[in-house]
């Protein structure tokens, strides 16, 4: 099955350090490839999509095909983005789309 | 109006009471979508309407039963639920433009199921 695996569950940095949350994807195409944030009691929001390449609240993310991977990184953390974050991939069809989510990693930023 | 809006926040329904849970975006989006998402879980898709037809159903129990009045409107009908279908409802919304849309989700409806 084609799926995206985010290793870890809970990844805990402080404050002004580097933070790299994993992905990785199995996917025999050209993937289409998201990070899904959740902020503690808001909504789930789109963070990026590989497709657009650009940085998102410091946040970038770069497909590696060699690796299959599309990790999430940020040079310095802060405390504002503990939050819930989800890889997923899209299934693009002619009427509909649909995005399937990995199991989710929560970054906490200690001070 | 920028935002996917769910009604209610919260609902507590027995086993045998028939509820419905509505959702509705004012953004001109063609597509919307019903998540269940349990406890430190991701949301999980269950369904999709195009266009105001529903085009993917993802093997969901016949007790949940969808609807799409118009283009801004999607409502869950549920009956006859377990307790195990607690969990936290999320309604996305997405404009239908390309290989796959940005989603944009709601705040969810909090159901337990007694």
């Amino acid at each position: 099955a084609q799926r995206v695996t985010q290793p870890e569950k809970l990844l805990s940095v402080f404050k002004g350090a580097p933070v790299e949350l994993k992905c990785n994807y199995s996917y025999s195409g050209s993937p289409e490839l998201f990070w899904y944030v959740q902020y503690s009691r808001q909504r789930l929001q789109l963070l990026l999509r590989h497709i657009s390449r650009e940085s998102i609240k410091g946040f970038t993310a770069d497909l590696n095909k060699g690796e299959t991977s599309f990790h999430l990184k940020k040079p310095f953390a802060q405390e504002e983005d503990s939050a819930m974050y989800y890889c997923a991939r899209g299934e693009g069809y002619s009427s509909a789309s649909k995005i399937i989510f990995g199991s989710g990693t929560r970054l906490s930023i200690r001070p | 109006d920028t935002e996917v809006t769910q009604t209610p926040k919260h609902l507590v329904m027995g086993m045998t009471n028939k509820k419905s849970l509505k959702c509705e975006q004012h953004m001109g989006h063609r597509a919307m979508y019903w998540y269940k998402q349990k406890a430190k879980k991701p949301p999980e898709l269950m369904f999709v309407y195009s266009y105001e037809k529903l085009s993917i159903n993802e093997s969901v129990p016949s007790r949940f039963s969808p609807e799409c009045p118009n283009s801004s409107l999607l409502n869950l009908h549920l009956h006859a639920l377990q307790p195990e279908d607690s969990a936290l409802y999320l309604c996305a919304s997405s404009q239908l433009s390309g290989r796959t849309d940005t989603q944009y989700f709601g705040p969810g409806t909090r159901l337990t199921v007694l």
